[in-house]
């Protein structure tokens, strides 16, 4: 069973626009990661959260993780042709070890000029 | 610093050819990872190996062998390939929490 749901699956905006993704766990989270891959290319690290209510930023990228650890939304301001791409959550769970991170099923993001 | 490095790029297979994907590392991490993603399923673990000499499967292994080499490296072997196994494959290591990925390998088995 998918342990992480991402939304929307897929986004379109303008260029400027400002937007948000949510993943949703079912379950307390231990950690909390965010990844962009841009298409065709692998993966990479934006951001990891773990304290209930933390907040980082990334350039023009805010993540933050609720109070209750079981939701995360990545927020971008101002977007730009080049935040393009899918954009995953990871997360791994108290009970299960470093090897037990598991992947949402992404939300690809398209911004036209 | 090459990070993480994968081998070959694109690869098209037949039914029942055999393979190995190579992976490796420089940043002295212990820990590495293989994964394939398809449309719909995002990334699924394949095996991990938590430290050389040590491999363990993840959450679909079936049809895979790996091989840790030595701590810079990290292969994945198709025996027999099926057209299931077509998808893109990506090698990751961590040295702790965050995981640090590859280019990612796009094999079509036919």
């Amino acid at each position: 069973s998918q342990e992480l749901e991402q939304s929307p699956q897929s986004l379109i905006v303008q260029e400027g626009k400002n937007l948000t993704i949510n993943c949703t766990s079912s379950k307390t989270l231990y950690g909390l990661y965010w990844y962009k891959q841009k298409y065709g290319e692998g993966l990479i690290f934006l951001m990891m959260l773990q304290k209930g209510g933390e907040e980082k930023s990334h350039e023009k990228i805010t993540a933050k993780l609720d109070e209750k650890k079981q939701q995360s939304s990545l927020h971008i301001t101002a977007s730009q042709p080049s935040h393009a791409g899918i954009y995953l959550c990871g997360a791994d769970w108290p009970q299960g070890g470093s090897e037990k991170l598991v992947f949402g099923k992404g939300t690809k993001l398209t911004v036209n000029p | 610093n090459a990070g993480v490095t994968q081998t070959p790029k694109f690869q098209v297979l037949k039914t029942g050819q055999s393979m190995t994907l190579q992976c490796a590392q420089d940043m002295n991490h212990n820990s590495m990872y293989w994964y394939r993603q398809d449309p719909g399923m995002g990334l699924r673990l394949i095996y991990y190996s938590a430290s050389e000499g040590t491999t363990d499967k993840g959450e679909v292994p079936n049809g895979y062998n790996v091989s840790r080499l030595n701590k810079r490296e990290f292969s994945l072997r198709l025996e027999s390939a099926a057209p299931s196994q077509t998808s893109v494959y990506f090698c990751a290591s961590s040295e702790g929490v965050t995981r640090f990925f590859g280019p990612g390998t796009r094999l079509t088995v036919l």
